[in-house]
């Protein structure tokens, strides 16, 4: 168990809804990456936040947006959902700074039907 | 040409046997290199990361590194049943910043069979 927990573990979404994904991060650690892992695939990375600011961003489009809390949780919200949206999505915690190992949470299951 | 590709799967080793699980990648500004495991239905979990030239044994895992052949492979002796998962390789350039952008290998499928 790495300690960071995300909700929902499974959602189900029409095409052109919105969807919020939450992530809580280890204990300590204040910065949160989102990454989106279509089968069969690795990860890709989404965004990072660092101290509650977007601290850098793949290719994805504005529709992926998100926030970082105080508390350094963290929100990955999608709006206009597409068929292709469908994956796993995963938030990785890491100290920040110069120490780089990330830590997964156990993911949210996105279907967009 | 893709960033970090690893070798093409599944890999089939025997209960006991060497795992040998390779990487390479394309960005000479990557710093740090992590191996992750990922069981079917899982999240990836972390289980080696390697910054500088040379070999680094964990355990069961050694993790090798070659930065001028931009190179990353993990040996996995004595491998057991429950070593069978997707093992993904991941490249960062942090650019020396905080910024901290994995990028992941497609990953490799590995089964050990009794």
């Amino acid at each position: 168990e790495t300690g960071v927990t995300q909700s929902p573990t499974h959602l189900i979404k029409t095409r052109g809804q919105q969807v919020t994904l939450r992530c809580s991060s280890q204990s300590g650690h204040n910065t949160v990456s989102w990454y989106q892992q279509a089968l069969g695939q690795g990860p890709q990375f989404i965004f990072q936040y660092y101290r509650e600011e977007e601290n850098g961003r793949g290719n994805f489009p504005p529709r992926f947006s998100g926030l970082q809390f105080p508390n350094y949780s963290s929100e990955l919200n999608v709006n206009a959902l597409e068929l292709d949206d469908s994956a796993l999505y995963l938030c990785a915690s890491s100290l920040g700074g110069t120490t780089y190992e990330q830590y997964f949470g156990p993911g949210t299951r996105l279907t967009v039907t | 040409q893709k960033e970090v590709e690893q070798n093409s799967g599944p890999l089939s080793v025997p209960e006991g046997a060497i795992a040998s699980l390779n990487c390479t990648y394309s960005d000479r500004g990557s710093q740090s290199f992590f191996w992750y495991r990922q069981y079917s239905g899982k999240s990836p979990e972390l289980i080696m990361s390697i910054y500088s030239n040379g070999d680094k044994e964990d355990g069961r895992f050694t993790a090798q590194l070659n930065k001028a052949s931009q190179y990353v492979s993990l040996l996995i002796r004595d491998s057991q049943p429950s070593d069978s998962a997707t093992y993904l390789c991941a490249g960062l350039n942090a650019g020396g910043t905080s910024y901290g952008k994995l990028t992941f290998g497609q990953g490799t499928i590995l089964t050990v069979h009794p």
